[in-house]
């Protein structure tokens, strides 16, 4: 069956990076554009990045354009988000998820990855 | 950036009751909707796509509508691992959004 799996959560302080992975197992992963999609304490879920299947197109929330950046290896079927420069508000469940098209809604979602930003 | 309304943000029903979720598009998105299911401490669960197709393997009293601005969410007859969390989704155009969730309880 599909899996994503996230890692690379923590405690990180303020300014500081942290990078996020996430490994698939299941599905044809070099045909399905990947997405990450964050869920703040209490919060609903918000939209973060996506990537096309051939990573050649990326795209963020504005929230988080020009401090994070999607990259994927299909070569090892593993998604990453290098997330620079991190400030409170970005603390947050993340779930990586999966849309077999680029147009499409996410149709498989990882088990999350808390990443909590303080001081 | 097209805005998601979503109502009610919580509602209170009983097992066999009815129910009913609304989500509203601030532009016209056709039939480019997606609906959620999250449970406290788990990854959402999609239930229907392309506004009215249900997810395999989901059962029948799960049904979606709507097209273009308006578009709704039924359970028709409500059980006990219903109780949750539900959220639509546009993705007709980026940055993708989700309405903003309602909260069904146990009345």
């Amino acid at each position: 069956q599909v899996q994503l799996v996230e890692s690379g959560g923590g405690v990180v302080q303020p300014g500081r990076s942290l990078r996020l992975s996430c490994a698939a197992s299941g599905l044809s992963f070099t045909t399905y554009t990947m997405h990450w999609v964050r869920q703040a304490p209490g919060m609903g879920l918000e939209w973060v990045s996506v990537i096309s299947y051939n990573g050649r197109f990326q795209d963020y929330a504005d929230s988080v354009k020009g401090r994070f950046t999607i990259s994927r290896d299909n070569s090892k079927n593993t998604l990453d988000l290098q997330m620079n420069s991190l400030r409170g508000d970005d603390t947050a469940v993340y779930y990586c998820a999966s849309s077999y098209n680029f147009g499409d809604s996410f149709d498989y979602w990882g088990q999350g990855a808390l990443v909590t930003v303080s001081s | 950036d097209i805005q998601m309304t979503q109502s009610p943000s919580s509602l209170s029903a009983s097992v066999g009751d009815r129910v009913t979720i609304t989500c509203q598009a601030s532009q016209g998105i056709r039939n480019d909707l997606g609906w959620y299911q999250q449970k406290p401490g788990k990854a959402p669960k999609r239930l229907i796509y392309a506004a009215s197709s249900l997810q395999s393997g989901l059962p029948s009293r799960f049904s979606g509508s709507g097209s273009g601005t308006e578009f709704t969410l039924t359970i028709s007859s409500l059980q006990p691992e219903d109780f949750a969390t539900y959220y639509c989704l546009q993705h007709n155009s980026y940055p993708l959004t989700f309405g903003g969730g309602t909260k069904v309880e146990i009345k």
